[in-house]
């Protein structure tokens, strides 16, 4: 089945910098890479998604970036809040496989004044 | 749009008993994938339901189940509790039957004493 690796697990950034969360996938049928924010008690809350047939999207401070030769996509935030420390998760799925996402183990992104 | 719903929000079991949660969809959300949320494992993925069937299953053992009804709520249930089963079990319904965004409930606190 799909596994999903994801680094780093902690990322700690000072406010304005950029952030940088990386994963890999194994299974080259996965096709939608969608990312999740997690504030502290919350549910999860998509905040961006890519599918396989386009390299780069971009929401305001958010981008993902998708290599399927090397099987990795990452996160990009640009100048970070501190409203966007939470933990972030992404997730491979296969378009037409139904809706089972296969998560990486998270990220804790803190980011200080 | 009301949002995902599940009850409860908190239950305290002991080992053996068994448990039963309920998931409501988004009105419209057809599809209904199930979360394991522990913090040493993770999301980890239990099963989906799209109109009444059992789409996809996680790599769960027979003791966690689940169903969907007419309405699209759905309920899974747990038999013979064990310790390592306390997490946070998460639902999330989406529109399309094909990778479509997941929209994530709140989540059922479970603790088993």
């Amino acid at each position: 089945g799909e596994n999903v690796e994801q680094h780093p697990s902690t990322l700690s950034v000072q406010e304005g910098d950029s952030a940088v969360i990386k994963c890999t996938y194994s299974d080259s049928a996965s096709n939608y890479f969608p990312w999740y924010k997690q504030e502290l008690g919350k549910r999860p809350q998509l905040i961006i998604d890519i599918r396989s047939n386009v390299g780069e999207k971009k929401d305001q401070r958010i981008a993902v970036t998708l290599n399927k030769t090397a099987k990795h996509f990452s996160l990009h935030i640009t100048e970070t809040q501190p409203e966007d420390s939470a933990v972030y998760f992404c997730a491979a799925s296969i378009i037409g496989g139904g809706n089972k996402l296969t998560f990486g183990t998270g990220t804790q992104l803190k980011v200080e004044l | 749009k009301a949002g995902v719903t599940q009850t409860p929000r908190y239950l305290i079991k002991t080992r053996g008993q068994q448990v039963t949660l309920s998931c409501s969809p988004i009105s419209g959300h057809r599809s209904v994938s199930w979360y394991q949320q522990t913090p040493g494992q993770g999301l980890q993925f239990l099963f989906e339901y799209f109109s009444e069937t059992q789409r996809n299953k996680g790599n769960f053992p027979g003791r966690f189940s689940g169903r969907q009804f007419s309405n699209s709520r759905s309920e899974m249930n747990v038999s013979t509790l064990e310790l390592g089963d306390s997490a946070l079990y998460l639902c999330a319904s989406s529109f399309l039957a094909v990778g479509d965004e997941q929209f994530f409930g709140p989540g059922t606190r479970l603790t088993v004493l």
